[in-house]
């Protein structure tokens, strides 16, 4: 079963830049696209970055999503942190199935 | 504007069903698939099967084959997943969700708590 894998927490200070990883399991990360969420306690979840780095419209562009195929894993970068920024991400692709797969999340505080 | 809508929460015991509904407003209801996905208190996202709302055709995560039931009914554009057998650990928040513009999950529903308890 194709998984994938996410640091559960990461803090950094505002103002900063963090990277969150996303390590995929088996086969390549890059034969499916990557999307990341982020999830607000309460609230549903919210797109941040979709198809391994595009940003949604709304979205600054102080959030930014790659792919490292040699480490299998993707990552989202978010730079000038700041206090609004906290809040849990998810990384999220397919299998070969088409099935959705979440990554086990990430809580990102800002300190 | 592209809207989805859930039915309220549900207490249920352990070993009953739930039922779930999800009904879509402000684009063509046919367009997109529908997915399902939960989320257990203080846990992560889980993707739990997607159906196709043209034809009716379902695919369900591994974990929940023969435990859920992904229905349609395209008169009221209404989306339903039942979940039989519940136990403690199926208490969560499930949410349904299209992506109608890319990979991306972009429209999801507001969650509907489910809350198995004896």
């Amino acid at each position: 079963n194709f998984m994938l894998t996410q640091p559960h927490s990461v803090s950094e200070s505002p103002g900063k830049t963090v990277t969150i990883s996303c390590t995929g399991s088996s086969g390549s990360i890059a034969s499916n696209y990557v999307q990341w969420y982020q999830q607000r306690p309460g609230s549903a979840p919210t797109t941040v970055i979709y198809e391994d780095n595009q940003r949604p419209s709304g979205v600054p562009d102080r959030f930014s999503g790659s792919i490292d195929s040699s480490s299998n894993s993707a990552s989202l970068t978010i730079s000038g942190l700041k206090t609004e920024d906290e809040a849990d991400y998810y990384c999220q692709s397919y299998d070969s199935s088409n099935h959705g797969v979440f990554g086990g999340g990430t809580k990102l505080t800002v300190l | 504007q592209v809207q989805l809508v859930q039915s309220g929460a549900e207490v249920k015991k352990p070993g009953a069903s739930v039922k779930v509904s999800c009904k879509a407003s402000g684009y063509t209801f046919t367009s997109y698939y529908m997915h399902w996905v939960r989320q257990a208190p203080g846990q992560g996202l889980e993707w739990m099967g997607i159906i196709n709302p043209s034809g009716g055709s379902t695919s369900y995560a591994q974990k929940f084959q023969g435990r859920v039931t992904m229905t349609r009914d395209t008169s009221t554009s209404t989306v339903y997943m039942e979940l039989s057998s519940l136990r403690s650990e199926d208490t969560a928040v499930y949410y349904c969700a299209i992506a109608p513009s890319s990979a991306a999950f972009d429209i999801w529903g507001q969650g509907t708590m489910v809350t198995v308890s004896s």
